[in-house]
């Protein structure tokens, strides 16, 4: 059963760069896409982007020139890191799997999210 | 982006009744639409994709209907562990959007 965990500072200082990293267990990176989603009181569930495991990456237009999600399949991490942070990036940060379909000789992915990694809980200020 | 709206916002129902959530989406997301159920500290949990297809483990008291713009989610008989807060996504265009939730409560 595959289970992600985010880790990284719960604190960051306001103006520097937010960096998280999700660890999979219980499954490989490979072959997947894999989202970052953050939680706000004030902006509700918000889609950052994500990345397949080849290293292909998507972002939120609203975030895109701050993002950067990479992939390292040799350690089976996932990494997010969100530059110039201000206080409205204080939120909960999910890393979740995006779901695949197999039909066939077919692999079909989708945006929706199967597998989530319990949070880890960001603020942004000095 | 997709503006999902749901309602209500809070929706007050007694153990053993049916719970009726309703989403609405901008505009059309054929059935590329999920439901998720968080409870207080933790992550989201698929329940429907596609609008009517229920997720692994998910008991059959959670169904999904709705296509195009117009979206429910119907708990039959709910159980004292359904009380939490739902959200409705679309994943047809990127960037996924969900709705804002609805609090479902005990009565």
């Amino acid at each position: 059963q595959v289970q992600l965990q985010e880790s990284g500072p719960g604190l960051v200082n306001p103006s520097e760069t937010l960096s998280l990293t999700c660890s999979v267990s219980g499954g490989s990176v490979s072959n997947y896409y894999w989202s970052w989603i953050r939680q706000s009181p004030g902006k509700g569930l918000e889609w950052i982007g994500h990345i397949y495991s080849s290293g292909s990456t998507k972002y939120n237009p609203s975030l895109n020139s701050r993002v950067t999600i990479s992939v390292d399949t040799s350690k089976n991490q996932l990494s997010l890191k969100l530059s110039s942070a201000t206080a409205a990036d204080t939120a909960i940060y999910y890393c979740a799997r995006d779901a695949r379909m197999v039909e066939g000789h077919a692999t079909l992915y989708y945006d929706y999210n199967d597998v989530w990694g319990t949070g880890t809980t960001v603020t942004v200020s000095s | 982006e997709i503006v999902m709206t749901q309602s209500p916002a809070t929706l007050s129902v007694s153990p053993g009744e049916r719970a009726t959530l309703s989403c609405r989406a901008s505009q059309s997301v054929n059935s590329n639409l999920a439901w998720y159920q968080q409870k207080p500290g933790q992550a989201p949990r698929l329940l429907i994709y596609g609008a009517s297809t229920t997720a692994t483990g998910i008991p059959a008291r959670f169904s999904g209907s709705g296509s195009g713009t117009e979206f429910t989610l119907t708990i039959s008989s709910l159980q004292s562990e359904d009380f939490a807060v739902y959200y409705c996504q679309q994943y047809l265009k990127r960037p996924g959007t969900f709705g804002q939730g609805t609090k479902l409560e005990i009565k």
